[in-house]
This record gives structure tokens, sequence and C-alpha cells, in this order.
């Protein structure tokens, strides 16, 4: 199967600060995709990358696909406590999702 | 629009026992899958189906069925279940599988096998 590595695993970090999260891949992917999930609830996407090189921005959340297009990195700027949760990386091939292991973001008031 | 329901929400089964996840999306989309998470991982394809009448294996198939006979339902079937399957699953559908088809996912059912 497809292996995603995502670091770091958990993260604790004072509101405010800047959080940087990146994700790997020992295969190619056409698009790359982060999710953040909530407790008790389904992943909700956040931003997705389609272009190897590709910088996109929502908000304050800044992402980009590798130019190997084997890894994608996550910033989130500012945080603030509703960015708690868990965030997923994703490669996609063919419709499918292939996911990393997560990181789990507590943000300390 | 509901977006894509889950039922039931919680679940426990005894080891041997079968059941049927049921897994519904009212947004007529084509794609529609099935992913287990367990503790500390992420998510990882079981089944999808890029249309009614057409399903295939994803990642970690075994021990589970599904069938696609109309375009809303998307069922998903242990037919014995075991310990090793105490999970959360979650259901996704998107319009296609090209890019820009978003995966949209339901709440999750959380199963527990004894």
């Amino acid at each position: 199967g497809q292996q995603l590595n995502q670091s770091p695993q958990s993260m604790f970090i004072q509101e405010g600060e800047d959080v940087s999260m990146n994700c790997t891949s020992s295969s190619i992917f056409n698009t790359w995709l982060w999710y953040k999930q909530d407790p008790g609830e389904g992943p909700v996407l956040l931003i997705a990358l389609y272009k190897a090189g590709e910088l996109t921005s929502n908000g304050r959340l800044t992402a980009q696909f590798g130019i190997t297009r084997k890894d994608s990195f996550l910033n989130i700027s500012a945080s603030i406590p509703s960015d708690v949760g868990i965030y997923f990386c994703a490669g996609q091939l063919r419709g499918n999702l292939f996911f990393g292991t997560g990181t789990r973001l507590t943000v300390i008031p | 629009n509901a977006g894509v329901t889950q039922t039931p929400k919680f679940q426990v089964l005894k080891t041997g026992q079968s059941m049927t996840l049921q897994c519904a999306q009212d947004m007529n989309h084509e794609y529609m899958s099935w992913y287990r998470q367990d503790p500390g991982m992420g998510l990882r394809l079981i089944h999808y189906s890029v249309g009614a009448g057409i399903t295939d294996q994803g990642e970690v198939p075994n021990g589970y069925n599904v069938s696609r006979s109309t375009t809303e339902d998307f069922p998903l079937r242990l037919l014995s279940a075991a310990p090793s399957q105490t999970s959360v699953y979650f259901c996704a559908s998107s319009p296609g599988t090209g890019y820009y088809n978003e995966q949209f996912f339901g709440p999750g059912t959380r199963l527990t096998v004894l």
C-alpha cells in the first residue's frame, strides 16, 4: 500500500504562534490534500494542491505541493483555539485517497 | 442537502456476527468509498465505487463486502466480525474521480467487536 509519513505526530503551541507540518511519500501523487478532523467527525478538506511546486493559501493556512510530487507541507499562521484538531495530509490517485498518520494540534490559550 | 449520512453512529458486535453499515448521499455523486480509521493512524481505503453497479477493492478489503445498486447508497457488510475490525468507519462521496472533485465525508460509525 501507499506509505505517507506525516510529522510531527503532535504539537502543543501557544495561541498566536505559527505551526508547520509536513508529509512525505514513497509514491508520486498528482494531487495533495490537507484535511482537518474534529473529535467525533469526519475529515473536512482545507486545501487542495494540483500541480508540483504549487503554493496555495486559504486564510491563515498555506500549503505547498513539493517539486518531486512526493511531499507537501502545511503552515498555519497566528494559531487560534479553534485550530485544535487532527490534521491529515492525503495523496490522491485515480480518485482514491491515501492518508498520512495525522498531526494532533493543541493550542494553549 | 443532508450530504453524506451514515448509520448507525455506534455499534457493538460479538465475534462472528454479521452486520451492514449504511451510507447514503443526496448529492448525486458518482464516486463513493469506505475508509477505516484506527487509533493513531490515518484513514485507509477499504472499498470504492465509481458508479452504480461498479465496485473495487482498496488497500484493506479483506473481511468486507460492498455493493452499489443505486447512486445514492453504498452499504458496507461485515460477514463475520473479528476484533481486528474494531475501528471507526467513514463513508465518503465525490462527483467523480478526476481533479477538482472534493470528497465529502460522513460523520462515521464507531464499531467495537468483542
